[in-house]
C-alpha cells in the first residue's frame, strides 16, 4: 500500500541543479511530505518537510503542486556527496502511526 | 550531545540463536521505530513504539521481538523464527506530538549476518 511513487534512479551532472519528483495522489489533507536521503549503508537523513507551501532550507528546497499530488525535491547544486537514495514519504505532522518508507530514487551525481 | 545509537554495528550470528540489537536515545523522543532493510531494497517497518510498555507491530513483525520497558531503549530481538534474518536493521525515534516538527532521526544501523 505505497503511498508515494518515485523513479527508482536518476543522473544529474555535478553542480547542476537535481531535481526528484514523487507523486503522491492519495495524500490526505493533513499529511506532510517529508523526504530523507541515505548514503550506501548509513541511517537515512532527514532533509526538509512540507504541507502545501514551498520550503527552503539550508540543504534543498521543496515544490508542492497546488493539488498536493506530486511534489519535487530540488537540490540546487550537486555535489559528488548527494549521490545517494532520496525517499519521499508522507505523515501525519506527529500522532502515533506507521512510517513507512518506499524503494526511493537512487541519485547519481557525476563528475 | 544528542543522538540515537544502536549497537554493536556488525553481528554475526549462527543460525538457530536469538540475537538482540540494541537502540539507544536521548532526544527525549516518544516514538522508536524498527525497520529492516534489504540489498537494493527500501526500508521495511517491523515494529513502532509510542510510549513506555506500548509497541506495535509493523509490516513484517514476524520472528522478531521488541521490548519498550524505557523511553530511550527500544531493542530489538531477532529469534530463531525468523527465516532470513540477514539484513541491515535501522533504529529510529521522533516526536509523537500532533503539531511538531516531527522528522525521524536514525541511527547508523546493524548488520546482522546469520553464518
Amino acid at each position: 500500500d505505497a503511498k508515494t511513487t518515485q523513479p527508482p534512479s536518476m543522473d544529474c551532472a555535478e553542480g547542476r541543479a537535481a531535481n526528484l519528483p514523487c507523486n503522491h495522489s492519495t495524500i490526505s489533507g493533513n499529511e506532510y511530505v517529508y523526504w530523507y536521503r541515505q548514503i550506501h549503508s548509513q541511517g537515512p537523513q532527514y532533509i526538509i518537510h512540507g504541507l502545501k507551501n514551498n520550503e527552503t532550507n539550508e540543504m534543498a528546497s521543496l515544490i508542492i503542486t497546488e493539488d498536493r499530488k506530486s511534489s519535487t525535491l530540488i537540490l540546487p547544486h550537486a555535489t559528488l556527496r548527494d549521490t545517494a537514495v532520496y525517499y519521499c514519504i508522507v505523515r501525519v505532522s506527529g500522532g502515533y502511526q506507521k512510517v513507512t518508507f518506499g524503494t526511493g530514487t537512487k541519485l547519481q551525481v557525476i563528475p | 550531545d544528542g543522538g540515537i545509537t544502536q549497537s554493536p554495528k556488525y553481528l554475526f550470528r549462527k543460525e538457530g540463536q536469538n540475537v538482540t540489537l540494541s537502540c539507544e536515545q536521548n532526544l527525549n523522543h516518544d516514538a522508536m521505530y524498527w525497520y529492516r532493510q534489504d540489498p537494493g531494497q527500501g526500508l521495511r517497518l517491523i515494529y513502532y513504539s509510542q510510549i513506555v510498555n506500548d509497541f506495535q507491530k509493523g509490516d513484517i513483525a514476524e520472528g522478531y521481538s521488541v521490548s519498550r520497558e524505557k523511553k530511550e531503549s527500544f531493542p530489538l530481538t531477532v529469534t530463531s523464527a525468523q527465516k532470513n534474518p540477514t539484513a541491515f536493521y535501522l533504529c529510529a525515534s521522533s516526536i509523537a506530538l500532533q503539531g511538531r516538527n516531527t522528522e525521524a532521526f536514525f541511527g547508523q544501523g546493524t548488520r546482522l549476518t546469520v553464518v
